[in-house]
């Protein structure tokens, strides 16, 4: 099983700066790695897929980069809803797993 | 647009079966070969991949979960189901389910449902 370490935990930051998401993978996922955002009493809402893909619909300030085992998330500059949870998930092999999270807060 | 809607009880008793169902609409489950999931989220924690399943029911699961899940298809009411067996407290959590944006890969899914509360309790 392949372990997906995110930091920090928690990333305080204010409106309009540049937040940067760590996923660290224990072993080579490839490009096989997603992100996803949740706010609260919501659904996970996909972000980036193979690394580096915008979803339908997500914005040019979500970017993501990265290959092997380490991955990262930079939301360019910050508005008032990008404050949420952060997961990533690889899907290179079975059984997926996800990280456990960066909760990105307003400071 | 794909909609997906869990539905089933909200409270179970500790060692009985958790049974959900998804239903997948506006999009058919047959003839994709995609890999409908199911994923869990207890409350205020991170996110666990359960297992997946195609139409034609190839399945993987979650190892640490293996011995007690069971996921299955209803084609002709373009379902797919999730059953938990000898549930504990452990297992109060908020069920999704999810569609991937790609055939035959397990992820990345860009489809969810709402998510159901299922408790655990006596």
């Amino acid at each position: 099983e392949i372990v997906l370490t995110q930091s920090p935990a928690t990333l305080s930051l204010s409106p309009g700066e540049r937040a940067t998401l760590s996923c660290k993978a224990s072993q080579s996922v490839s490009s096989y790695l997603a992100w996803y955002q949740q706010r609260p009493g919501q659904a996970p809402r996909l972000l980036i897929y193979d690394a580096s893909s915008r979803a339908t619909g997500i914005p040019a300030r979500f970017g993501g980069s990265g290959s092997g085992t380490d991955f990262t998330l930079t939301i360019s500059s910050l508005e008032p809803e990008d404050f949420a949870v952060y997961y990533c998930q690889h899907r290179s092999n079975w059984p997926l797993t996800f990280g456990g999270g960066t909760k990105l807060e307003i400071k | 647009q794909l909609q997906l809607q869990e539905s089933g009880p909200g409270l179970v008793k500790p060692s009985e079966t958790l049974s959900l169902t998804c239903t997948v609409s506006r999009g058919p489950i047959t003839g994709s070969r995609y890999y409908w999931a199911w994923i869990r989220q207890p409350p205020g924690k991170g996110l666990e991949w359960i297992g997946s399943i195609t139409y034609s029911g190839s399945t993987h699961y979650n190892p640490s979960l293996k011995s007690r899940v069971t996921m299955s298809v209803d084609a002709s009411k373009n379902q797919f189901s999730l059953n938990l067996n000898s549930v504990t407290a452990a297992d109060t959590a908020i069920y999704y389910c999810a569609r991937p944006s790609q055939e035959l890969v397990g992820g990345a899914f860009d489809y969810w449902g709402q998510g159901a509360l299922v408790t655990v309790s006596s």
